[in-house]
């Protein structure tokens, strides 16, 4: 089975600055996707970034980046220019490759509290 | 395109009642997914449904929990009797069939036991 850890249950960044989510994963698989999910209070869970196992480059869009070392089994975000609405918790998820059955269920890790400060 | 629609958004209850949860999925939508959300926890999966059929219920503590997809549309979730850590939000998501990639969540029902 799949693990997702995420070790920082909160993490702070001034407007403007930069921060980096950290997750690591555990997988015996080859193929897989790795996902960002963003949680305001709202609670609906919002996309922000997904990066394909077997793609070397590191997904981007706009202020958001990844770093995706697959040796290591690690998945960090990167936020640039940090605005208040960036404020929310933040899900590290897993999906396997395989498009059947249970293997397209999420894996989620236990999520990081981000701050943004004035 | 609309969301995926949860109902109710706040629940409370006392422990050993009962207590249901409904989730419309985006139209065309196969797959729909429950998740549990314990405060400080990532969300869980509870069962999985393509179409009307089940895929994974692994996770659904059977004894008290019962889901439905009746016409491979809407979904009903239901806890009978509740426990106390049955506190959680309940999120609903859905996908196309044969997708690979993201999932479109509803924004949830929060219960309380007491």
């Amino acid at each position: 089975a799949q693990t997702v850890t995420q070790s920082q249950p909160e993490m702070s960044v001034q407007e403007a600055e930069t921060v980096t989510l950290s997750c690591t994963y555990d997988t015996s698989e080859s193929d897989y996707y790795l996902f960002w999910y963003k949680q305001p209070p709202s609670r609906q869970m919002i996309l922000v970034i997904r990066q394909e196992a077997y793609k070397q480059q590191n997904a981007t869009e706009n202020r958001f980046s990844v770093n995706f070392q697959k040796a290591a089994k690690s998945f960090s975000l990167k936020i640039s220019d940090s605005q208040l609405g960036d404020a929310a918790m933040y899900f590290c998820a897993y999906r396997s490759l395989i498009n059947t059955g249970t293997a397209s269920k999420l894996t989620f890790g236990t999520g990081t509290r981000l701050q943004v400060t004035l | 395109e609309a969301g995926v629609a949860q109902s109710p958004r706040y629940k409370i209850i006392e422990k050993r009642q009962s207590v249901a949860f409904w989730c419309n999925p985006i139209s065309g939508h196969a797959t729909l997914y429950w998740y549990q959300q314990i405060l400080g926890q990532g969300p869980k999966l509870l069962i999985q449904f393509q179409n009307n059929g089940v895929v994974d219920d692994s996770q659904l503590p059977k004894d008290r929990f019962s889901a439905e997809r009746l016409k491979g549309v809407d979904s009903t979730l239901k806890i009978q009797p509740a426990k106390l850590e049955d506190s959680a939000v309940y999120l609903c998501a859905s996908s196309p069939a044969g997708t690979l990639g993201g999932y479109t969540f509803g924004s949830g029902t929060r219960l309380t036991v007491v």
